[in-house]
């Protein structure tokens, strides 16, 4: 099966740019998918199609997708940008959905 | 507005079977898939399986398969999810997620929590 590779954690001081990536092989080829989860909260999406954002999400929040990485960028992070992020692909192959581990933003 | 209600919180032995609803409103019924994902403690999102709404034909990752039953009521716009043979490591947020006009989730159910204890 298609495997989704995140870093385990990911810290920015505010106001800076934070990256937060996600591998897979030639996963540039597919539509990959953010979501931020905070604590205690349902996942809320704030990236699909590799780098549209849906309405209500800022426009910090972005991405892009080649080769083997997409990253999720977040431009001049908040205190309240902290939480969980996952990316998230359909893998046509085994007609499967596939969420990356997870990246813990800390805001220091 | 699209909504997602699910049941409340479940405490369940281990060897017994929990059955998770959520209540679809705001949007027609048949008409999106419905996924279920879980997040257990310390871990993360774990994608479960999925029904059409309309045709009842479902599909799950290899992990479930076996345990997991994922039913529809159109009647009432409810999905159902039904995990048996439930162990100490089921321990989890269950949520049900409507995919969107592509292969993400744009709405979310608030969750349920299920135990599993003796």
């Amino acid at each position: 099966s298609y495997v989704l590779t995140q870093p385990p954690s990911v810290s920015v001081a505010p106001g800076q740019t934070a990256r937060i990536t996600c591998g897979g092989n030639n996963i540039g080829s597919r539509s990959v998918h953010w979501y931020q989860q905070k604590p205690g909260q349902a996942p809320v999406l704030v990236v699909y199609d590799d780098s549209d954002r849906p309405s209500g999400i800022p426009e910090r929040f972005s991405g892009s997708n080649s080769g083997n990485t997409a990253t999720l960028t977040i431009s001049r992070v908040e205190a309240g940008d902290e939480a969980d992020y996952y990316c998230q692909v359909w893998d046509s192959s085994s007609e499967l959905w596939v969420f990356g581990g997870g990246t813990k933003l800390t805001v220091l | 507005q699209v909504q997602l209600v699910q049941s409340g919180a479940e405490v369940k032995k281990p060897g017994a079977s929990v059955k998770v609803s959520c209540k679809a409103s705001g949007y027609t019924f048949s008409g999106n898939s419905m996924h279920w994902v879980r997040r257990a403690p310390g871990q993360g999102l774990e994608w479960m399986g999925w029904i059409d709404p309309n045709s009842g034909g479902t599909n799950s990752a290899q992990k479930f398969q076996g345990r997991v039953t994922m039913t529809r009521d159109t009647s009432i716009s409810t999905a159902y999810m039904e995990l048996t043979r439930l162990r100490s490591d089921d321990t989890a947020v269950y949520y049900c997620a409507r995919d969107g006009s592509g292969s993400w989730f744009g709405y979310w159910g608030q969750g349920t929590l299920v135990t599993v204890s003796s």
